[in-house]
């Protein structure tokens, strides 16, 4: 069975700092990643995805995401946070397409921007 | 390509009551999903139709819970003599079959709130 952690429940952050989620995954076979962005009261947005290929992957907003396969993790980055990315960010991976696979989500981590 | 919608947005009902949401995904997308999100979780799977065709059902989807997508376009997502357990946003993704990865586009979602 597939399975996503993020062991950060809650994270804070400056303005400006740097920011790193972490995401652990357990899947049988090659994974499709996800790393979605959701604001209070609205649904999920694609901040990036994972496929093949490079193992460092460029998303929207300045977001960007790393597959280590030694460590099944799909950690997201950004350089500098800004007020705006406060929101709830989403791990998530997903079966062969074939499959039509359903997308496994983790519980999620709340990002707090610091002025 | 005007994204995934979802009517109501908001729902309160009374326990006991019938609910019915409805998503409509991007036109061109032959698979739609739903999805139940509690606070502090990440969405968990519900069920999944590619073009008129349920082709799998979660665990969490209970004899109430009744999903339709007669046309292989809209779909209807209805829950029967409804619990205080059902409060929760309901989220409906679509995504088109062949396409790398499988991405999903998600709605904004239904919250719902049983009292």
């Amino acid at each position: 069975a597939q399975s996503v952690t993020q062991p950060d429940i809650h994270i804070t952050v400056s303005e400006g700092a740097s920011l790193e989620l972490r995401c652990n995954y357990s899947y049988g076979a090659t994974p499709y990643l996800f790393w979605y962005v959701q604001s209070p009261g609205q649904g999920l947005q694609l901040l990036l995805k994972y496929f093949s290929g490079d193992t460092l992957v460029q998303g929207i907003k300045g977001f960007e995401a790393e597959f280590k396969r030694s460590q099944s993790s799909f950690n997201l980055r950004k350089p500098s946070v800004h007020w705006s990315d406060a929101a709830e960010y989403f791990c998530a991976v997903g079966g062969l397409n074939t499959n039509a696979g359903k997308s496994t989500f983790g519980d999620g981590t709340t990002l707090t921007v610091k002025p | 390509d005007t994204g995934v919608s979802q009517d109501p947005r908001h729902k309160i009902t009374k326990r006991g009551q019938n609910v019915t949401f409805r998503c409509d995904p991007i036109s061109e997308h032959n698979r739609l999903y739903w999805y139940r999100q509690t606070l502090g979780q990440g969405p968990e799977f519900l069920t999944y139709f590619q073009n008129e065709a349920q082709l799998e059902k979660s665990r969490l989807l209970s004899d109430r819970f009744s999903a339709e997508r007669p046309k292989g376009s809209f779909s209807t997502l209805e829950i029967q003599r409804t619990e205080q357990g059902d409060s929760a946003m309901y989220l409906c993704a679509s995504s088109l079959s062949g396409r790398a990865g499988n991405e999903q586009f998600f709605g904004p979602g239904t919250r719902l709130t049983v009292l």
